[in-house]
């Protein structure tokens, strides 16, 4: 069975301040997607970034980073200079294998609240 | 050009009641996913329906039902509700590639309240 652990239930920075959020996940495959999405007030689940279990390449997109460990089955994110905007529950998911990227196993969410 | 949209956004119904949520996905995408997000919680798979079958399905009762539309379109129906199934149902819409399916899309999703 495949699960995903974000501990950490809320986050509070003050805006400009890195921000990392955690997430562990566990599964027996050996091929695999990891994804995270963020979701506004408004309840819509934006697509962040997919990950496949063969490419432990970090990746870095503008403010975000993403540090894939696969040693330590560990996908975090990172937010420089954070920003209200960023203000926002942040999921982490894993896609087992012959789903297509579909049945996605999310975990239970950390909400980030950035103030000015 | 259009993204994942779900009718209606919010709906409240009784313990007993039957419920039918709608979604239109993003446009260029054939295979139509529901989760449910109960309140606090991380999204849980219920069904995909791709050629208007259902292919995979999530650990939830035969109570949650669905149906695919030959325009890609799909319906969550939900019987014999229960306080329970109060939660935000979500839509998530992908292709079909001839690698395997791009990634999921979601929709604003309905906000359930059974009472």
């Amino acid at each position: 069975a495949q699960k995903v652990t974000q501990a950490q239930t809320e986050i509070s920075v003050v805006e400009k301040e890195d921000v990392t959020l955690d997430c562990v996940y566990e599964t027996r495959d050996t091929t695999y997607y990891l994804f995270w999405y963020k979701q506004p007030p408004s309840g819509e689940l934006v697509f962040l970034i997919r990950r496949n279990s063969f490419d432990e390449q970090n990746e870095i997109s503008g403010r975000y980073s993403w540090n894939f460990q696969k040693s330590t089955s560990s996908f975090n994110f990172t937010i420089t200079a954070s920003q209200v905007v960023d203000s926002a529950v942040y999921f982490c998911a894993l896609s087992p294998p012959g789903t297509g990227f579909q049945k996605l196993v999310f975990g239970t969410g950390t909400r980030l609240l950035v103030s000015p | 050009d259009a993204g994942v949209t779900q009718s209606p956004t919010h709906l409240i119904k009784t313990r007993g009641q039957q419920v039918t949520l709608r979604c239109s996905p993003k446009s260029g995408h054939d295979t139509v996913s529901w989760y449910q997000q109960a309140l606090g919680q991380g999204p849980q798979f219920i069904f995909q329906y791709y050629e208007e079958e259902e292919r995979q399905r999530g650990n939830f009762p035969d109570r949650f039902s669905g149906h695919q539309f030959p325009n890609y379109s799909s319906e969550l129906n939900v019987n014999a509700l229960l306080l329970g199934d109060s939660a935000l149902y979500l839509c998530a819409s992908s292709f079909r590639t001839g690698r395997g399916r791009e990634t999921q899309y979601f929709g604003p999703g309905t906000r359930l309240l059974v009472l």
